[in-house]
C-alpha cells in the first residue's frame, strides 16, 4: 500500500544539493505527497508536503511533475546532519493521520 | 510549543506480559495515530484515534488495542507479549485538517525477552 518507489540509497557530497526522487505513478487527484526523514532510532521528522504546486520551506524544496506521477525532494546544501532515511509518502486528504511508509532512501552525506 | 511526548522511552517486558504505552499529542491536535517500526517490516500503521474514537485500523492482531481520552492523550496496549512485538512504537499527532502534516514523537523502544 506504500504506492511509492524510491531508490534504496544515495550519496551526496557535503555542501552540494541532494536531489531525492520518488515515483508515485498511481497517485490520485486527492492525494498529497509528503516527505519525512528519520535519523537513526528517532521519530520521523516532517519535511514538506504538496498537492500540485512546487513547495519550498526552510528545510527543502518539493518539485512535483505536472502529471503528478513523480516528485523530487531537494535539500539545497546538504550537511552531515542530513544523513537519514527519507520517506516519500502519498496520503489521501481524507485519511488525515494514516501514513503508509515504504522503504525510503538512505541518504549518505559525505565530507 | 511542546512536541509529541511518548512515555516511557524504553521498556523491557517478558513474553506473556502486557504493556501500556502513552502518547501526549501537541496541544490542540485532535488526531493521534500509532505505528510500529521493526527492522524487518519497516514502519507500519497500527491505528488512529480522533475524538476518542478509533477511526482507522491497520492489519494487526487484536492483542494490539488503544484508546484516546477527552484531552486527546492516547494509550496503546499490547497483551500477551510475543518476542516479535519488540519494536519502536511511534505516535503521531495532527490537527486533523485537510492537507496538514503529522508530527511524530521520539517513540517507545519495547524489548520483549
Amino acid at each position: 500500500d506504500a504506492k511509492t518507489t524510491q531508490p534504496t540509497s544515495m550519496d551526496c557530497a557535503e555542501g552540494r544539493a541532494a536531489n531525492l526522487p520518488c515515483n508515485h505513478s498511481t497517485i490520485s487527484g486527492n492525494e498529497y505527497v509528503y516527505w519525512y526523514r528519520q535519523i537513526h532510532s528517532q521519530g520521523p521528522q516532517y519535511i514538506i508536503h504538496g498537492l500540485k504546486n512546487n513547495e519550498t520551506n526552510e528545510m527543502a524544496s518539493l518539485i512535483i511533475t505536472e502529471d503528478r506521477k513523480s516528485s523530487t525532494l531537494i535539500l539545497p546544501h546538504a550537511t552531515l546532519r542530513d544523513t537519514a532515511v527519507y520517506y516519500c509518502i502519498v496520503r489521501p486528504s481524507y485519511n488525515f493521520n494514516k501514513f503508509y511508509f515504504g522503504s525510503g532512501t538512505k541518504l549518505n552525506v559525505k565530507p | 510549543k511542546a512536541g509529541v511526548t511518548q512515555t516511557p522511552r524504553y521498556l523491557i517486558k517478558t513474553r506473556g506480559q502486557q504493556v501500556t504505552l502513552s502518547c501526549s499529542p501537541i496541544s490542540g491536535h485532535r488526531s493521534v495515530s500509532w505505528y510500529q517500526q521493526t527492522p524487518g517490516q519497516g514502519l507500519q500503521f497500527l491505528f488512529e484515534y480522533f475524538s476518542e474514537t478509533q477511526r482507522n485500523k491497520g492489519n494487526f492482531p487484536g492483542r494490539f488495542s488503544g484508546r484516546q481520552f477527552s484531552n486527546s492523550r492516547s494509550e496503546m496496549n499490547v497483551s500477551t507479549l510475543e518476542l516479535g512485538d519488540s519494536a519502536l512504537y511511534l505516535c503521531a499527532s495532527s490537527l486533523d485538517l485537510d492537507g496538514t502534516e503529522a508530527f511524530f514523537g521520539q517513540g517507545t523502544r519495547l524489548t520483549v525477552v
